[in-house]
């Protein structure tokens, strides 16, 4: 699975945009974007994820860059319950086969802060 | 609720004993995940199981094991405890064996070993 590289901490006023970036220039061709987040000390949460085409649903948007080496996790509105840790991961949709099956690897994330 | 239940939430206990923790996924869920997450680590997979069968393993302990029962739950046993082995232990459950999509984690079991 290719390495992604996060920036450690990022701040967000309450009501603007969060963009939190994810780097994944190793990134092959048949692997997707996954991102989770984690409230403190609770369990990570599914946000959302894509392979090409920028994704949007109820929590945020996907926004992957065209040679798929870069990605943003945008969460339009940022509230004070959006402070959490948030993991970009890499990897292929399925894995039949090999020995990793439906193992997510978790890197360290991007600790975010939202301020009122 | 996520619809993962994890028992017990907390659990102290001393140097060299064993424990077990629970899981029972979501409704539907096949597969089984096990996370440790300690400060210094992170979330470090540990094994899943699909349908009672093992799938992939992480660097789980030689003292760790784990099982999927016919009913879909699983225990994770802990063994011959050290002090190092203190950590948040969560579960998730998915429908599929083989996609990082829709894990659902439960809130996890805090495990102190003192």
């Amino acid at each position: 699975d290719a390495k992604t590289t996060q920036p450690t901490s990022m701040d967000c006023a309450e009501g603007r945009a969060a963009n939190l970036p994810c780097n994944h220039s190793t990134i092959s061709g048949n692997e997707y974007v996954y991102w989770y987040r984690q409230i403190h000390s609770q369990g990570p949460q599914y946000i959302i994820h894509g392979l090409k085409n920028n994704e949007t649903n109820e929590m945020a948007s996907l926004i992957i860059t065209e040679d798929r080496k870069s990605s943003t996790l945008i969460l339009p509105h940022a509230t004070l319950r959006d402070t959490a840790v948030y993991y970009c991961i890499v990897r292929v949709a399925t894995n039949a086969g090999g020995t990793s099956y439906g193992k997510l690897t978790f890197g360290q994330g991007t600790i975010l802060t939202v301020h009122p | 609720d996520s619809g993962v239940t994890q028992t017990p939430k907390h659990l102290i206990t001393a140097t060299g004993q064993r424990v077990t923790l629970r899981c029972s996924p979501r409704s539907g869920d096949l597969s089984v995940y096990w996370y440790q997450q300690s400060l210094d680590q992170g979330l470090q997979f540990l094994i899943q199981y699909y349908n009672g069968e093992e799938r992939a393993k992480g660097n789980i302990l030689e003292r760790f094991s784990a099982q999927q029962f016919p009913d879909l739950h699983s225990e994770l046993n802990l063994s011959s405890l050290e002090l190092g082995d203190s950590a948040l232990y969560f579960c998730a459950s998915s429908v599929y064996s083989d996609t990082g999509v829709g894990y659902t984690f439960g809130s996890g079991t805090r495990l102190t070993v003192v």
